[in-house]
Formats: structure tokens, sequence, C-alpha cells
């Protein structure tokens, strides 16, 4: 089973600045395989990002997909106060699908 | 609008079993590949099964295969997961969602509220 680590566990910020989070797989994942969520609390997940870089419909363009190396990365832009939630980044392979632990994204 | 509605969760005793359903309104459903993922209390997403758009196929996580089952009524626009031997670990806010139509791309694009099953005596 694949297994997806996602760094940090949390990002403490303020609103106006830049988030990087990072996903990293054990085994190697198809860019067209990885996905990113934002949880709030009581809420069910919303959908980001979808191959890794595409914004899946609705998803404002402050936030972006990317891969470097290893390593998967969602940025925002510039944080809004509705953007402090919990993201998951999600993958499939060999049949299974698995989620990262989730990075979570606190107001400083 | 494209909706699903989660129904069926409670509390059962371990041991027992329970059957989830998912109604799907606003879209194809017949078109779309169907998960469910579950969240037990204050922990993350965990992904458990998904199904064929026909129902022909299905997988699961490892940690319920051979107790879970899951199937769709296309007729119906419904998807269903049954759950046998239910143990307290399976504690947990259960979410059907739809995947994408998108080819070659494996993101879940609609999610329901989530239906709450508690397993405990």
């Amino acid at each position: 089973e694949i297994v997806l680590t996602q760094s940090p566990g949390t990002l403490s910020l303020s609103p106006g600045e830049r988030a990087t989070l990072t996903c990293r797989a054990t085994e190697s994942v198809s860019s067209s395989y990885l996905a990113w969520y934002q949880q709030k609390p009581g809420q069910a997940p919303r959908l980001l990002i979808y191959g890794a870089s595409g914004r899946a419909t609705g998803i404002p363009d402050r936030f972006s997909g990317s891969v470097s190396g290893p390593d998967f990365i969602l940025t925002i832009s510039r944080l809004e106060p509705e953007d402090f939630a919990v993201y998951y980044c999600q993958q499939y392979g060999s049949s299974q699908f698995t989620f990262g632990p989730g990075t979570k994204v606190d107001i400083k | 609008e494209v909706q699903l509605v989660e129904s069926g969760g409670g509390l059962v005793q371990p041991g027992g079993s329970l059957r989830l359903s998912c109604a799907a309104s606003g879209f194809s459903f017949s078109s779309h590949w169907m998960h469910w993922v579950r969240q037990a209390p204050g922990k993350g997403l965990v992904w458990v099964s998904r199904i064929h758009r026909d129902g022909s196929s299905s997988t699961y996580a490892d940690s319920v295969k051979g107790r879970f089952t899951i199937s769709r009524d296309n007729a119906k626009n419904t998807v269903y997961l049954q759950m046998n031997s239910l143990r307290a670990e399976d504690t947990a806010v259960y979410y059907c969602a739809r995947e994408q139509l998108l080819s070659g791309n494996y993101g879940m694009d609609v999610w329901g509220q989530g239906t709450t099953v508690t397993v405990s005596s």
C-alpha cells in the first residue's frame, strides 16, 4: 500500500501570507493520480486540485498544485480567512486509494 | 443541484450490521464511479471502497475487506455500503463521494454530508 506523508503537520500563518504544503508518497505516484482536498470543521471535504495541478470547478486561482521531484505541493498564494482548514492529499494506485494524514493551516 | 445524501447511520453493537445508503441527484449517476470514505472522530480521511459505474467491480481497503460490501442501484440513483461484523474501530462519519468523470483522473469531486456510525455496547 502506498503511504502518503504530509508536512508540516500544522502551519500557523496570518491572512495574506503564502502557504506551502507538501505531500510525499512511499512509492512513485503518477501526477494524474494525485488530488488535494480542503476540509473545514463539521463539513465534508472539498476537492481543490486534481491531477496534481488541475484546479477543480469553482476553486479560486490562489490555490495551485505542482510537483517538485518526489514532492507534490499545494500552494495558497495569499491566505484568506476562509482558507484556514485542514488539507489532505490523496492518491490512486494499484486499485487502492489513500489519503495523507493532513496539514492543518491555522491562524497565527 | 448536484447532491449526495447519506442515510442509515446509527448506534450498533460490536459484531452487528448496518447498511448505509447514498442517494444521488442532479447528475448522471450511472456515469460515475462512486466511493465511500470514512473519518473517525478527530482523525483524518480513510478511503473505504469504490464501485464501478455499472456495479460490475469493486475494491476495498484492507481494513474492511470481507466485512463490508459496496453495491449500487442505478435505477434508484443510490449506492450502498453493507457493513457486517462491525468493530469499535469502524466508528466514524461515513461519506459517499463521486469520482470525477475526467479520464485518467481520480479525484472525488462531489461529497455528501456524511452519516455517523457508532459501534459500541
